[in-house]
């Protein structure tokens, strides 16, 4: 089956830095992908969509310029969080769609602390 | 827009027994339906879908589940768990723009 990559699976950093999450499809072209938000003992929410070649669609609420994304190919679509703070840490997750909604994989996830 | 309802937040089971996870949908006409699975600390994992026809779906690991419309369900079921069923399991439903919106999920624990 389709195969989602993301990396790192888990980072710590300090307060005032910017981490970089990369989401890869390694099977399989993924024109959008989807950056979701996790906290402990929650749903996910969704953040943005990100689609190659062109401008990210942040949900209301999601600060823009602090979540930066970029799917700068079909393969990869990058999250970054700038000048990251305490209240960032969470668990962070990307999909890709293959085919439409029918045929969405997800990447293992990222654990984000940030001190 | 569309969405879903799982009324249950942790449900603990014996191992070997049967169980089953509630999810109730909003929306007005048959909608698309999922149930994902997360281990802890990992993504998700498909584990069935539901787009039309056979009201009852045959999944992954040995689940299934049935979409009721006159209930507005679509509760995930499984015979017999085992320990490695203990997760963390979500319903959705795509939106308006085919991007999913999660239920706010269960919890399964699974007891020797």
């Amino acid at each position: 089956g389709a195969v989602v990559s993301q990396h790192p699976s888990r980072v710590i950093c300090k307060s005032g830095t910017s981490v970089k999450i990369e989401c890869r499809s390694l099977d399989f072209q993924a024109t959008t992908m989807f950056w979701y938000r996790q906290f402990p003992k929650q749903s996910l929410m969704l953040m943005a969509t990100s689609n190659e070649g062109s401008k990210a669609t942040y949900e209301q609420g999601v600060e823009k310029d602090k979540f930066l994304i970029n799917h700068a190919s079909l393969t990869l679509s990058t999250l970054t969080v700038t000048s990251a703070h305490p209240e960032d840490s969470s668990f962070y997750i990307c999909s890709a769609d293959r085919d439409g909604h029918e045929k969405l994989f997800f990447g293992s996830g990222t654990q984000l602390s940030v001190l | 827009a569309q969405s879903v309802t799982q009324p249950d937040i942790h449900i603990t089971v014996s191992e070997g027994a049967s169980l089953e996870l509630r999810c109730n949908y909003s929306y007005g006409a048959t909608p698309y339906l999922f149930w994902y699975v997360q281990s802890p600390g990992q993504g998700l994992q498909l584990l069935l879908k539901y787009f039309s026809g056979d009201t009852l779906v045959q999944g992954i690991k040995g689940f299934e589940a049935e979409f009721k419309r006159s209930q507005s369900s679509f509760n995930l079921r499984k015979p017999s768990v085992h320990w490695s069923d203990a997760a963390e399991y979500f319903c959705a439903v795509p939106s308006n723009d085919y991007k999913l919106s999660f239920g706010a999920g269960t919890t399964v624990t699974v007891r020797a």
